[in-house]
């Protein structure tokens, strides 16, 4: 059975730490890995991972990718308390039309 | 226009009434999706409209019945619904059916059902 595993599945950190947040994956037909953050209603797309070793960035936030250890990390740094959010991983089973898998989520909280 | 839209934000029903949810997108995207979120769990497929035609139906009870008018609508019509029923009804869209396309979330419908 396909599955996506998220750990930690809560965190509570300080303003102005790092954060590596983990998402495992068996999932038969692997198309796509992609990263979510929901705070308090729909969640945000915020990456979408194809290939391995290859890092996407976007301000403070980073992803990797690694398909051969079947796993992608979510790095950010220099955390803020409006990062305070869940953190979805989800995964695209390519012979299943669109269906995105999806982990349990990582519950972040940034204190000040 | 780059959202997904959702009506109404909150819903609250009886178990004999029958109500729907409505959703709509305006950036041509071809693919349409119906997930049910509860408290502190991830979102679980419901249906998925590609091309205006039902691809997938995750065993979904019939209670709830999708409906795609057009490419830019999405609609979930309930009836009958049970308290267990009550969750945060969440539509998204993407640019094709199948693979490497994103979803986009809409802001949801909070379903109470007494």
């Amino acid at each position: 059975e396909d599955k996506v595993v998220q750990s930690p599945l809560s965190l509570v950190v300080h303003e102005g730490d790092t954060v590596t947040l983990n998402c495992s994956y068996e999932v038969t037909n692997f198309r796509s890995l992609l990263w979510y953050k929901q705070e308090k209603k729909a969640p945000t797309f915020l990456f979408m991972l194809t290939s391995s070793g290859i890092e996407k960035k976007s301000g403070r936030l980073s992803s990797i990718l690694d398909k051969k250890e079947l796993f992608s990390i979510l790095n950010i740094t220099a955390t803020q308390t409006g990062d305070s959010a869940i953190y979805l991983c989800a995964v695209e089973d390519y012979n299943q039309g669109g269906k995105l898998i999806f982990g349990q989520g990582t519950e972040l909280s940034v204190k000040p | 226009d780059t959202e997904v839209t959702q009506t109404p934000k909150h819903l609250v029903m009886g178990m004999t009434n029958k109500k729907s949810l409505k959703c709509e997108q305006h950036m041509g995207h071809r693919a349409m999706y119906w997930y049910k979120q509860k408290a502190k769990k991830p979102p679980e497929l419901m249906f998925v409209y590609s091309y205006e035609k039902l691809s997938i139906n995750e065993s979904v009870p019939s209670r709830f019945s999708p409906e795609c008018p057009n490419s830019s609508l999405l609609n979930l019509h309930l009836h009958a619904l049970q308290p267990e029923d009550s969750a945060l009804y969440l539509c998204a869209s993407s640019p094709f059916g199948g693979a490497f396309n994103e979803q986009f979330f809409g802001p949801g419908t909070r379903l109470t059902v007494l």
